[in-house]
């Protein structure tokens, strides 16, 4: 069973510029979830998506948004970037993303870098 | 405002002997405690898990155990050995309303298992 995949593995942009990052869940899993680590904060949550709609959201500004698709495929956006948006992107897929016997499984990573 | 603490943010410890990594936590709204370890360049890996219902759980050479006065719980690794060496992160999640609010993550500690 494949795990999740993210891409792209590693992005530089120059501030002001969007991205888009994308994550494909473990199959059958229908919760995705997108966490920034950084270096001085750790993994903070910044929202979760469950069919095509978001559920949960961390605390990030508006410029931080997501969406998921029919297919459970999740795209994280960040416009108008800032230095401090550099971070490690990590997504997590789960069956339901509910009840105490969930667990997250990880993808790799996006690792963000901003000049 | 740290809801998930892990104020060691390295430990050593000898091949063989016990690992002892402790995690702190403020809110008394969380109901269900995680491990995850981390290598570099990869996503977190699902470790052990433990509901607030319980005050251990154990798998292997993994044990977790919860001390909910103290808001306190720690991970024994038992013997540890090399590829023990990671950064250990502990979550915390709330169920509260049926879903899961987002795992919130401490900065994690760098275990590192010396030959």
């Amino acid at each position: 069973k494949a795990g999740v995949t993210q891409t792209p593995r590693y992005l530089i942009k120059t501030r002001g510029q969007q991205v888009t990052l994308s994550c494909s869940p473990i199959s059958g899993h229908r919760s995705v979830s997108w966490y920034q680590q950084t270096p001085g904060q750790g993994l903070q949550f910044l929202f979760e998506y469950f069919s095509e709609t978001q559920r949960n959201k961390g605390n990030f500004p508006g410029r931080f948004s997501g969406r998921q698709f029919s297919n459970s495929r999740s795209e994280m956006n960040v416009s108008t970037l800032e230095l401090g948006d550099s971070a490690l992107y990590l997504c997590a897929s789960s069956f339901t993303g509910m009840g105490t016997n969930e667990k997250l499984f990880f993808g790799s990573g996006t690792q963000l870098s901003v000049l | 405002d740290q809801q998930v603490k892990q104020n060691s943010p390295s430990l050593s410890v000898q091949e063989g002997r016990i690992s002892i990594l402790n995690c702190d936590y403020t809110n008394s709204m969380f109901d269900y405690f995680l491990w995850y370890k981390k290598y570099p360049a990869e996503g977190p890996t699902f470790l052990i898990s433990i509901s607030s219902i319980k005050d251990k759980n154990e798998d292997g050479r993994f044990t977790v155990f919860l001390n909910k006065s103290a808001k306190h719980l720690s991970l024994h690794i038992v013997p540890s050995q090399p590829g023990d060496s990671a950064v250990y992160f502990c979550a915390a999640s709330s169920h509260s309303g049926g879903g899961a609010d987002g795992l919130t993550f401490g900065k994690g500690t760098h275990l590192i298992i010396q030959p």
